[in-house]
């Protein structure tokens, strides 16, 4: 089953905007992780944020957390054509024998040279 | 290395073949997952292992078996599988859980 909801599913900026991405999760979580996928392969970890931190900044990419609405954002400053892929939100729930890492449906970027 | 190696990248199988596919990890990870991934859809957890035993099963049918050699290791035993199972399959290992999880690059699925 699905835990997040990505919005937009879809989004195309030209290069040098910003691009946002938010996403809703259902359940109480222990942590709220984003992915990237090129092209249908693998997925690359971007960042994490755990469920007591509200903002946490990577390079270009900044992600915000808030448990109150169950909501998170990714922000990605300055795009470049490179950054065109799919971003998938992911929550941690769970513990020990229960754990899942559930990845929500997704939004495709695409940035326009 | 912090890689997790999937084999093959490609594979396309009857009906009534059996297959596996391998996936690797030389990390020292204790949890290790398969997702099955249809086109313009979200990675869908199937299994999760812990430890090298089971700990998730997502009601996936028999005809995907699961197995975990040692610490390294990740089978999917594939059997009497129906074209709707033709996806990606993506095999991650993570350190333990609630850290991030590195992803091999699949293998694609076909079933005809």
């Amino acid at each position: 089953s699905q835990q997040g909801e990505e919005d937009p599913q879809a989004l195309s900026i030209q290069e040098g905007e910003n691009a946002t991405m938010n996403c809703s999760y259902k359940t109480s979580i222990n942590n709220l992780q984003w992915y990237r996928q090129n092209s249908g392969r693998g997925l690359v970890h971007l960042i994490l944020i755990r469920s007591n931190e509200r903002e946490k900044h990577s390079g270009r990419l900044r992600v915000t957390l808030d448990t109150s609405k169950k909501s998170s954002s990714l922000l990605i400053t300055a795009s470049r054509a490179a950054d065109t892929a799919s971003y998938f939100c992911a929550t941690d729930t769970g513990g020990g024998s229960n754990y899942k890492l559930t990845f929500g449906k997704g939004t495709l970027l695409t940035v326009n040279p | 290395d912090t890689e997790v190696t999937q084999t093959p990248k490609h594979l396309v199988m009857g009906m009534t073949n059996k297959k596996s596919l391998k996936c690797e990890q030389h990390m020292g990870h204790r949890a290790m997952y398969w997702y099955k991934q249809k086109a313009k859809k979200p990675p869908e957890l199937m299994f999760v292992y812990s430890y090298e035993k089971l700990s998730i099963n997502e009601s996936v049918p028999s005809r995907f078996s699961p197995e975990c050699p040692n610490s390294s290791l990740l089978n999917l035993h594939l059997h009497a599988l129906q074209p709707e199972d033709s996806a990606l399959y993506l095999c991650a290992s993570s350190q333990v859980f609630n850290t991030e999880a590195f992803f091999g690059q699949g293998t694609r699925l076909t079933v005809v």
